[in-house]
């Protein structure tokens, strides 16, 4: 069975510091690799994803995210945070499988508080 | 073009009531899924479906049903609410199953 975690519940870090937000998961075969950030009374945005190829992959507003297949980990990077990245950020997977199918399974979350 | 649109966006509903969360889309997606989202828990996936005619069960499914007679709808139906079905709904869609979803803003459900 497919799943995701995502073992911090919380991230605290200074504004202009570098970030990471951790997520390692568990898929059958190649995974499609997803995160997501969630605003307050908002739906999710999606950030960025990993499908093949490079194992660094970049995404919106500064964020990138590192594919490591030994380690099954999908880490979420930022080299200089900024307040207005505080939000909840999801980790999300789904198996690659014959046809259109596959279900996008998400972590739990993980709240990013960034300080002045 | 107005992505995925949720209705409503807030219900409260007594125990043994039955409603239904509507869903529209309108960027053509054959993927629909809906989650609930609980506190600690993550998103958690209810149903989902592949296209038209098309649904399948995701990890939550008891007490839910869905049907999917159109590209542009997916709605869900709480057959008889419980306490334990309060929370955050949110429809998503997408092009593939590879690609990025598209998130409703959601729907807050407080069942009494």
């Amino acid at each position: 069975a497919q799943s995701v975690a995502q073992p911090e519940d919380q991230v605290n870090v200074a504004e202009g510091n570098p970030l990471t937000v951790k997520c390692t998961y568990s898929v059958s075969g190649n995974p499609y690799l997803f995160w997501y950030v969630q605003y307050p009374n908002r739906g999710l945005q999606f950030l960025l994803k990993y499908i093949t190829g490079d194992n660094l992959v970049k995404g919106s507003y500064g964020f990138e995210a590192e594919f490591n297949k030994s380690q099954t980990s999908f880490h979420l990077k930022k080299p200089s945070a900024l307040v207005s990245d505080s939000a909840l950020y999801f980790c999300a997977v789904r198996a690659r499988v014959s046809g259109n199918t596959g279900k996008l399974i998400f972590g739990q979350g993980t709240t990013l508080q960034v300080k002045p | 073009n107005a992505g995925v649109t949720q209705t409503p966006k807030f219900q409260v509903l007594k125990t043994g009531q039955s409603m239904t969360l509507q869903c529209a889309q309108d960027m053509n997606h054959e993927y629909m899924s809906w989650y609930r989202q609980d506190p600690g828990m993550g998103l958690r996936l209810i149903h989902y479906s592949v296209g038209a005619g098309i649904t399948d069960q995701g990890e939550v499914p008891n007490g839910y049903n869905v049907s999917r007679s159109t590209t542009e709808d997916f709605p869900l139906r709480l057959l008889s609410a419980a306490p334990s079905q309060t929370s955050v709904y949110f429809c998503a869609s997408s092009y593939s199953a590879g690609q990025p979803q598209h998130f409703g803003d959601g729907t807050r459900l407080s069942i009494l």
